[in-house]
């Protein structure tokens, strides 16, 4: 089974307007952590956000915030007033077990392609 | 602020040619880590490393190697190289205590012909 699944392989937005890229996953660990990556077309990782298994607040940086719904088992990205250097693919990712543990690594989802109209 | 480097950015390898990736990072960072990335998917781990002289396999460490003489620099070798080992691969490091956030460098464009 997947454990990082993004349904939207592409996904257009209006410039200004707000945009949410889909994100589940699947763990039994009770102690992990969700990252959302931007990688534009120049190829960089850029870390965008960071919410724990165990955050009672969802996350927010800036213009990004985090839709944590445990239950779930989703946490969406949500970008407000997109721009158009916000086009980009973007990953979610996430770390089974505590950060303490290096072997603790990264499982990324397939991606979304997101483009923003002028 | 060099955070994590990588060295070369771009490679064409005959079948059956040898390399070393290399990447280094500024950041005394304990954790690090080599992914590869195949067109249109996300990353996959080859190998990582908790710390100088310590490596393990990840997901996908079949034909490759990896060394960790330094906390600064962690190599990945291709021996024999092959068709398949065509992707972008990249390097990263964090924190071993509250290291959430991982740093990448700007990825190795290898193509194996």
């Amino acid at each position: 089974a997947q454990k990082i699944t993004q349904t939207q392989p592409g996904m257009f937005v209006q410039e200004k307007e707000a945009v949410t890229l889909d994100c589940t996953y699947d763990t039994s660990d009770p102690s992990y952590g969700l990252f959302w990556y931007k990688q534009p077309s120049s190829g960089e990782m850029i870390f965008l956000i960071y919410q724990g298994s165990y955050d009672q607040q969802n996350a927010t940086e800036g213009r990004y915030s985090l839709n944590f719904q445990k239950a779930r088992k989703s946490a969406n990205l949500v970008i407000s007033a997109s721009q158009l250097g916000d086009s980009a693919m973007y990953f979610c990712a996430m770390r089974e077990g505590r950060a303490s543990n290096a072997g603790n690594m990264l499982t990324f989802g397939g991606g979304t392609r997101l483009m923003v109209k002028p | 602020n060099a955070g994590v480097t990588q060295t070369p950015k771009f490679r064409i390898l005959k079948i059956g040619q040898s390399m070393t990736l290399q990447c280094t990072q500024d950041m005394n960072h304990n954790y690090m880590y080599w992914y590869r990335q195949d067109p249109g998917m996300g990353l996959k781990l080859i190998y990582y490393s908790v710390g100088a002289g310590i490596t393990d396999k990840g997901e996908v460490p079949n034909g490759y190697n990896v060394s960790r003489s330094t906390t600064e620099d962690f190599p990945l070798r291709l021996e024999l190289a092959a068709p398949s080992q065509t992707s972008v691969y990249f390097c990263a490091s964090r924190q071993q205590v509250s290291g959430n956030t991982i740093y990448f460098g700007e990825g190795s464009w290898l193509t194996v012909v």
